[in-house]
């Protein structure tokens, strides 16, 4: 089955405690995002990656890292995390990122740091 | 700048009932548009999409969309509502930035008996 799988789903931690958040996605799509949802704002674009080893800003890249060594895996780091990225956290993934390609998306991980 | 709005954040609509969800957007250029679904708990799933050609589009689980250039609007609707549909709606559109979804702030759907 085609999919987006994000863990963990939930995690509580405290202020400064460096975490990861895993993504794997098994439909050999080159494109992959993160995204955060916050009520009110919708989900507004923390990093891209259009392919192995090319990562970019999306609009709210502060206090989060991003890597893709592999074309199936785009961790989301946080490497010392504070109160407003409490948050929903999604990963998404496509083709190729052009328009015309859908994007996928996970469940989601809620993140709460005190 | 791309936006996309969603004028109404909460809708209450009985079982059966039409549902029609409204989205503006802002764009220079023809837009790609998008309507997605979260259910509690889920992830996005994708409900339909404009990309150019007709102006109605269908969807999955009996939704469709209409674009209207002049209004800068792609409202979803359904004629008749389950109770199933209960989610949050977002509307976005697909920026010229490597394939970056600009979404609305969603709309609350409940239905009730």
């Amino acid at each position: 089955e085609a999919q987006v799988t994000q863990n963990p789903r939930y995690l509580i931690t405290v202020t400064g405690k460096k975490l990861t958040v895993t993504c794997s996605q098994n439909m050999n799509h080159e494109y992959m995002s993160w995204y955060r949802q916050d009520p009110g704002l919708g989900l507004r674009q923390i990093y891209y990656s259009m392919n192995v080893e090319v990562t970019d800003k999306g609009d709210v890249p502060e206090g989060y890292k991003v890597s893709r060594k592999e074309k199936r895996n785009f961790p989301l780091i946080l490497e010392s995390p504070s109160p407003n990225q409490t948050s929903l956290y999604f990963c998404a993934s496509s083709l190729n990122g052009a328009g015309n390609q859908p994007q996928h998306f996970g469940d989601g991980t809620r993140l709460s740091i005190l | 700048a791309q936006s996309v709005t969603q004028p109404d954040i909460h809708i209450t609509v009985s079982e059966g009932a039409s549902l029609e969800l409204r989205c503006n957007y802002s764009y220079g250029a023809t837009p790609y548009l998008f309507w997605y679904v979260q259910s509690p708990g889920q992830g996005l799933q994708l409900l339909l999409k404009y990309f150019s050609g007709d102006t109605l589009v269908q969807g999955i689980k009996g939704f469709e969309a209409e674009f209207k250039r002049s209004q800068s609007s792609f409202n979803l609707r359904k004629p008749s509502v389950h109770w199933s549909d209960a989610a949050e709606y977002f509307c976005a559109v697909l920026t010229d930035s490597w394939g970056k979804l600009q979404f609305g702030a969603g709309t609350q759907v409940v239905v009730t008996p």
